[in-house]
């Protein structure tokens, strides 16, 4: 147990279907954070919020957005995805952006929404 | 551009023996280094990392890490291997950004 879930664990969905991924983290961490996780490449970043507001978008196309109302969730809207964004979307949290404060560098993860797109 | 390397797909390796992850990297400037360890259906959890000091890193569940500056590498090891270490290892680099890089994992399979 991490203090951040991911909801739902499994999803699947056509190309033309509307549905969201939800994260919540219990542990009062500041910054948020997106990672599609795919077989054999690395993980890649795709949104990243501090006090929610939106720090980074990693070149996303717009068929995903992000959405934060508070510290403590974060959202990923789904909508006309295609196959190849079928993957495992992990997301994170940690105290401040980056975990940076002297040391920092630890992002807490929740346990991934294994996403299918048909 | 920063960036980190995990050369081997897999390990494959006998309960009670040594095993060793590799990772290699480059960065401008002072690089800080991670672990991360994915078990099968979870997330990724910290093992540990290293941003100075003693180049030997000691981390959760046994593992430890050597930083070697001048092979640029930062291989996870541990002297004697449990079943349950099974996992996916990621190595990960702290950019100029302060962003978090990650490499393509190194599955570990440790054999009974």
């Amino acid at each position: 147990e991490t203090g951040v879930t991911q909801t739902p664990r499994h999803l699947v969905m056509g190309m033309t279907n509307k549905k969201s991924l939800k994260c919540e983290q219990h542990l009062g961490h500041n910054a948020m954070y997106w990672y599609k996780q795919s077989a054999k490449k690395p993980l890649e970043l795709m949104f990243v919020y501090s006090l929610e507001e939106r720090v980074e978008n990693n070149s996303v196309p717009s068929r995903f957005s992000p959405e934060c109302p508070n510290s403590s969730h974060l959202f990923l809207h789904l909508h006309t995805l295609q196959p190849e964004d079928s993957a495992l979307y992990l997301c994170a949290s940690s105290r401040f952006l980056w975990g940076v404060e002297g040391v920092g560098g630890e992002l807490f993860f929740g346990e991934g929404s294994r996403l299918t797109v048909l | 551009a920063q960036s980190v390397a995990q050369p081997e797909d897999q390990v494959n390796v006998a309960e009670g023996n040594p095993l060793t992850v590799k990772c290699t990297y480059s960065v401008s400037g002072n690089p800080y280094l991670f672990w991360y360890v994915q078990y099968p259906n979870r997330g990724l959890q910290f093992l540990l990392k290293y941003i100075t000091g003693d180049n030997l890193v000691k981390g959760s569940y046994g593992f430890e890490a050597e930083f070697n500056k001048s092979q640029t590498s930062f291989h996870l090891k541990k002297p004697s291997a449990l079943v349950s270490d099974s996992a996916l290892y990621f190595c990960a680099v702290r950019d100029s950004a302060d962003k978090l890089i990650f490499g393509t994992g190194t599955r570990l399979q440790v054999f009974p």
